[in-house]
């Protein structure tokens, strides 16, 4: 069984800023994990993953994350946040494999960035 | 270059009425996915489909259906709509490997019921 946590239902932070948002992840099977965004009305666009080797993933926009098991945490960073990364973010994970997109979602994070 | 391709983007049925949710998609994956999302709520898997192999999540209502006729397109059917019902579905598709890389999702479909 897998499910995802995230800490903080909204995030709040100022144009230029640093953003984390947080990710706890349970599993019972090494983890697939994933950072997904969405627009108000849109669907799901990934942002980065992690399956294995290196535990610092870089992915679009400027946002990475890292992979620590130790803390089963996968929190989402941007040095600098930017007006238009205002949006919902989601974390999920997977068994990987032919199981890849049986994705389990954390409830989700509102950016709001401010001028 | 739509890949995930979901219509209409914001369907409106009457209560009880069926209603069929469409998706396509040009990549040629063999697993589609069908996600339910409630207002200010996780996705939430419904059901897939590895090729022609149906899989329904354990805790998916009966009255949610789908069809496979072929690669390229997935219908989900709500047979009786309820209030409960109106939420955003979204298709997605990944390949069925253990080479596969990511889920690719569609736009979705807001569904409103009246």
């Amino acid at each position: 069984a897998q499910s995802v946590t995230q800490l903080g239902s909204h995030v709040s932070v100022s144009e230029g800023a640093l953003v984390l948002l947080r990710c706890n992840y349970s599993s019972s099977v090494p983890p697939y994990l994933f950072w997904y965004v969405q627009y108000p009305n849109q669907g799901l666009q990934l942002l980065l993953k992690y399956t294995t080797g290196a535990t610092l993933v870089k992915g679009i926009n400027g946002f990475e994350a890292e992979f620590k098991k130790s803390e089963t945490s996968f929190h989402l960073t941007k040095p600098s946040a930017h007006m238009s990364d205002a949006a919902e973010y989601f974390c999920a994970v997977s068994a990987g494999g032919t199981s890849y997109g049986k994705l389990t979602f954390g409830q989700g994070t509102i950016l709001t960035v401010h001028p | 270059d739509a890949m995930v391709i979901q219509n209409p983007r914001y369907q409106v049925t009457q209560f009880g009425k069926p209603v069929t949710l469409s998706c396509s998609q040009t990549l040629n994956h063999n697993v589609m996915y069908w996600y339910q999302q409630k207002s200010s709520q996780a996705p939430k898997l419904l059901f897939h489909y590895y090729d022609k192999d149906f899989n329904n999540e354990a805790d998916t209502p009966d009255n949610f259906q789908s069809r496979r006729p072929n690669t390229s397109f997935c219908f989900l059917d709500i047979r009786s709509p309820g209030l409960g019902d109106a939420a955003m579905y979204l298709c997605a598709t990944s390949r069925g490997t253990v080479r596969a890389t990511e889920a690719f999702f569609g736009q979705g479909t807001r569904l409103t019921v009246v």
